[in-house]
């Protein structure tokens, strides 16, 4: 349970903030992975990194701008949010990046926006 | 892109009895299709997978199957047991950047 770590597990922030979220993998991996998950919608994914660097990108809005300064880490920093961004953000790990690799999750960001 | 269509979206069954999630895609490159569980308040967690060149697998009480040509693919839980009681995710992906496209998932109930 410890393999993907997540920080803060719950964040409300006002429109106006700037706020980072931060995800930490102790597994050894390479890529690294962004997810939105909102209720009652499939797990969305936002962005990819492979050996610290952007291979994915999935069409976010550039509120959202990630950070990968290391294999170990990926930040996802957040400014001028909307309440429709309120969700749990999910950062996920694997091996190598490719398709058919496992993927670890965290335990997430619990994301409220007023 | 690939679709994912997931059913039922909620699923109640007698504690003992069979629970069955059907999923479908669109892609028929897809190759690679894992299912998670994630409980209440707790990270999604792979569970099984299957890939392209297998048609069945089985991990103790749990199976899935995949029919390459018709684009399904099944979770079975036999025996089902009240910590069966979580939500479960079916996915698909091809050998490309880690592009698991995710279907919306179906909330299992066991109930004593």
């Amino acid at each position: 349970e410890t393999g993907v770590t997540q920080t803060p597990r719950h964040l409300v922030m006002g429109m106006t903030n700037k706020k980072s979220l931060k995800c930490e993998q102790h597994l050894g991996h390479n890529a690294m992975y962004w997810y939105k998950q909102s209720a009652k919608k499939p797990l969305e994914l936002m962005f990819v990194y492979s050996l610290e660097e952007r291979v994915e990108n999935n069409s976010v809005p550039s509120r959202f701008s990630p950070e990968c300064p290391n294999s170990s880490h990926l930040f996802l920093h957040l400014h001028t949010l909307q309440p429709e961004d309120s969700a749990l953000y999910l950062c996920a790990s694997s091996l190598k990046g490719g398709g058919t690799d496992t993927q670890y999750f965290g335990p997430g960001t619990r994301l409220t926006v007023l | 892109g690939e679709n994912v269509e997931q059913h039922p979206s909620t699923l109640s069954v007698q504690e003992g009895d069979s629970a069955v999630i059907k999923c479908t895609y669109s892609d028929s490159a897809s190759n690679y299709f894992p299912w998670y569980k994630q409980e209440l308040g707790k990270r999604p967690q792979l569970i099984i997978d299957i890939r392209s060149n297998v048609g069945e697998k089985k991990d103790q009480r749990i199976a899935v199957t995949l029919n390459k040509t018709a684009k399904h693919f099944s979770l079975h839980i036999t025996e089902t047991q009240p910590e069966d009681s979580a939500v479960y995710f079916c996915a698909a992906s091809k050998d490309s950047w880690g592009k698991l496209q995710f279907g919306a998932g179906t909330q299992v109930v066991v109930t004593p």
